[in-house]
């Protein structure tokens, strides 16, 4: 079936490192795919998309590039603030008769000053 | 703008007892859903619908009931709760069923004694 390999966590940094968090999908077609953000005691947030094949998503500094041939969408950010610490979920999208989008297992990150 | 509200943020249960977790959106999205979260398991998928009056499953339907009869609610009951039911809930929507980024609300933290 389908599933998402997220980097495992957590991941901590220093402030100003460069970050990469892994994620690999298997699913049918090539799907539009997500990543998420989760705050503290928040629910999950946009953080960014891509629709096809060679598309880069960005916001925030976060970016990520849509790779048909290995079938992955890692996160990048070239200097990560404190304020990134958050939980992370890669997601593709298998359209609505499968319920939409299925998530990773998320990855906890840190960020100290 | 309210986006999606969830109710109660907390509740306690004893096994056995039922309840009803709200959800509501004020963006007249087509397309609701719920999951739950649990540590180190990602979000997996309980229940969706596109549209009012269209319900289905998803990956861990057992346990649960939801109904759609208005376009702005999508209402999660727990019949007979167990504490293997102890989990964050989160609802979610979207304008359309694909490509368009899923709005979460704040969750539900539910704790079964």
């Amino acid at each position: 079936g389908d599933s998402v390999t997220q980097m495992e966590g957590p991941v901590t940094l220093s402030e100003e490192a460069f970050l990469t968090i892994n994620c690999t999908y298997t699913a049918t077609g090539y799907p539009s795919l997500f990543w998420y953000v989760q705050y503290p005691g928040e629910g999950l947030q946009l953080l960014l998309k891509a629709t096809k094949a060679d598309d880069k998503g960005s916001n925030k500094g976060f970016e990520a590039t849509y790779r048909k041939e290995t079938t992955s969408f890692h996160l990048e950010k070239g200097s990560v603030q404190v304020s990134d610490s958050a939980v992370y979920f890669c997601a593709p999208d298998r359209g609505s008769t499968l319920g939409r989008l299925y998530f990773g297992r998320g990855t906890q990150l840190t960020v100290w000053p | 703008n309210a986006g999606v509200t969830q109710t109660p943020k907390f509740q306690v249960l004893k096994t056995g007892q039922s309840m009803t977790l709200q959800c509501a959106q004020d963006m007249n999205h087509e397309y609701m859903s719920w999951y739950r979260q649990d540590p180190g398991m990602g979000l997996r998928l309980i229940h969706y619908s596109v549209g009012a009056g269209i319900t289905d499953q998803g990956e861990v339907p057992n346990g649960y009931n939801v109904s759609r009869s208005t376009t702005e609610d999508f209402p999660l009951r727990l019949l007979s709760a167990a504490p293997s039911q102890t989990s964050v809930y989160f609802c979610a929507s979207s304008y359309d069923n694909y490509n368009s980024p899923l709005h979460f609300g704040n969750g539900t933290r539910l704790t079964v004694t």
